[in-house]
């Protein structure tokens, strides 16, 4: 069974990079979609982008000028960038899988709190 | 772009039935896929594919999605369904994640 545990600093300055980890465990990066996706307090999920292993990503409208994902397979880890961050970036922040040929995130990280504040 | 609208919050007391819907345009054409989120813990998927159940969900939660509504029912509320419950499709089209605004379950 596939684990993920996210990990990263819990604050970060305005303007600032965002940047964090996720590990992968139990399985094969290269069988999923990885994604990132977070949750502000008091909203709903918002998706923020994926990444499959050969390197493909796909990022969210709203965020694609400041993401990037990466994928680091040696070390099966996925790693999320998000710069220029505004006290609107934070968030709880997870990382999912997706199935090849499936479209919902089956398996989760336990989220890591990123709060942006100077 | 893709828009699912849910209700803010449901109250139903235990034992009872409480529906959750999750409109968009032609919604009943995707897959839609629900989650459940409690404080402190992982988001957890409990329908997918508009009504089928992970293992380990209980049978009291079930999907319906047809024309611009899906629904997620969950049958005699426990104290412990009391949680946010999110809304999910796919956008192929742009291939993009699409998610409800998400809906407060209150158990009387």
């Amino acid at each position: 069974q596939v684990q993920l545990q996210e990990s990263g600093p819990g604050l970060v300055k305005p303007s600032e990079t965002l940047s964090l980890t996720c590990s992968v465990s139990g399985g094969s990066i290269s069988s999923y979609y990885w994604n990132w996706i977070r949750q502000s307090p008091g909203k709903g999920l918002e998706w923020i982008g994926y990444i499959y292993y050969s390197g493909t990503t796909k990022y969210s409208p709203s965020l694609n000028s400041r993401v990037t994902i990466s994928v680091d397979m040696s070390n099966n880890q996925l790693s999320l960038r998000l710069t220029s961050v505004t006290a609107a970036d934070t968030a709880m922040y997870y990382c999912t899988s997706v199935v090849l040929g499936g479209d919902f995130f089956g398996i989760w990280g336990q989220g890591t709190m990123v709060t942006v504040s100077s | 772009s893709y828009v699912l609208t849910q209700p803010p919050s449901v109250a139903v007391a235990p034992g009872q039935t409480a529906r959750i819907t999750c409109g968009g345009h032609n919604i009943g054409i995707d897959g839609v896929h629900w989650y459940q989120l409690k404080p402190g813990q992982a988001p957890v998927l409990v329908v997918y594919d508009d009504t089928d159940r992970p293992s380990g969900i209980p049978e009291r939660f079930s999907g319906f999605n047809s024309g611009s509504t899906a629904t997620l029912t969950i049958s005699r509320v426990e104290a412990g369904d009391e949680a946010d419950y999110h809304c999910q499709v796919w956008d192929t089209n742009n291939d993009h994640v699409v998610f409800g605004g998400g809906t407060k379950l209150t158990v009387l």
